[in-house]
C-alpha cells in the first residue's frame, strides 16, 4: 500500500512562478525525502529532512515538514521550463531497516 | 564512488515465459536494495527489499520474486509472465540503517512489455 498521498496530481504553472506539492502520510517516520523523476528514467533524489527538522532549503527548493499532520510540502520557487518532471515524497519508517515507500506522485509541467 | 547497474533497459516477453532482471551495486557495502515497480503515469509500488544476503521481504503477493544471491546484487524473477506485470521496474539502494542518510539512488529501469 501506499504509505504517501500528494496532492496536487498534476501542476501546470508557467515559467518563474512558483510551485508547491504536498504531500501526506500515515505512520512514523524517520524522514521524508522527495525525488523528481523524468518521464521514463530512474528518480533522482533533492532533498531530505529528518523527523526532527521542521524546514529545509536547498537551492529553489524548499520543503516544510508537519509531524503532527503527518505532511510535507516542496516548494519549487522561480520555477524553469527544466523543472517540467514528476516529483514523488518518499518516507523511511523505522522498522525493516528504513524502508522507503513512495507516494503517488506530482506530475508539473512548467511552460515558457 | 557507488553505482547502480540495472539490465536490460528494455524487455518484450511473452505470456507464459520467465523473467530475470538484474541489478548490482557498486562502491558500497551492506546496501538495502529495493525493487518498484511502477505502472504507466503513476507512483512506485515496493515490490521487494532487503536488507541483507538472503534477507528478503515481499510487500505485496504476486506472479514475482526476488532474491539476493550476494551482496550487492539483487534479482526480480518470475517462473510464468503474465500480461498484468508489464510495467517499469525500477531498482534502487540506500546505505545501511546504521548510516546518517537513507536517500536512495535508483537504477535507469527496465520497461517491461509482455505481450
Amino acid at each position: 500500500s501506499q504509505q504517501g498521498e500528494e496532492d496536487p496530481q498534476a501542476l501546470s504553472i508557467q515559467e518563474g512562478e512558483n510551485a508547491t506539492m504536498n504531500c501526506s502520510y500515515k505512520t512514523s517516520i524517520n524522514n521524508l525525502q522527495w525525488y523528481r523523476q523524468n518521464s521514463g528514467r530512474g528518480l533522482v533524489h533533492l532533498i531530505l529532512i529528518r523527523s526532527n527538522e521542521r524546514e529545509k532549503h536547498s537551492g529553489r527548493l524548499r520543503v516544510t515538514l508537519d509531524t503532527s499532520k503527518k505532511s510535507s510540502s516542496l516548494l519549487i520557487t522561480a520555477s524553469r521550463a527544466a523543472d517540467t518532471a514528476s516529483y514523488f515524497c518518499a518516507t523511511a519508517e523505522p522498522r525493516g531497516g528504513n524502508k522507503l515507500t513512495f507516494g503517488t506522485g506530482t506530475q508539473l509541467k512548467v511552460e515558457l | 564512488s557507488q553505482t547502480i547497474h540495472q539490465w536490460p533497459a528494455t524487455l518484450v516477453q511473452p505470456v507464459g515465459s520467465p523473467l530475470s532482471l538484474e541489478c548490482t551495486v557498486e562502491g558500497t557495502s551492506n546496501p538495502n536494495l529495493y525493487w518498484y515497480r511502477q505502472a504507466a503515469g503513476r507512483g512506485l509500488q515496493l515490490l521487494f527489499y532487503s536488507v541483507g544476503i538472503g534477507q528478503i521481504s515481499s510487500e505485496v503477493p504476486q506472479n514475482l520474486s526476488a532474491s539476493r544471491p550476494q551482496d550487492r546484487q539483487f534479482i526480480l524473477s518470475s517462473k510464468k509472465l503474465l500480461l498484468s506485470d508489464s510495467g517499469f521496474y525500477l531498482c534502487a539502494w540506500s546505505a545501511p540503517p546504521t548510516g546518517p542518510n537513507t536517500e536512495a539512488f535508483f537504477g535507469q529501469g527496465t520497461r517491461l512489455t509482455v505481450v
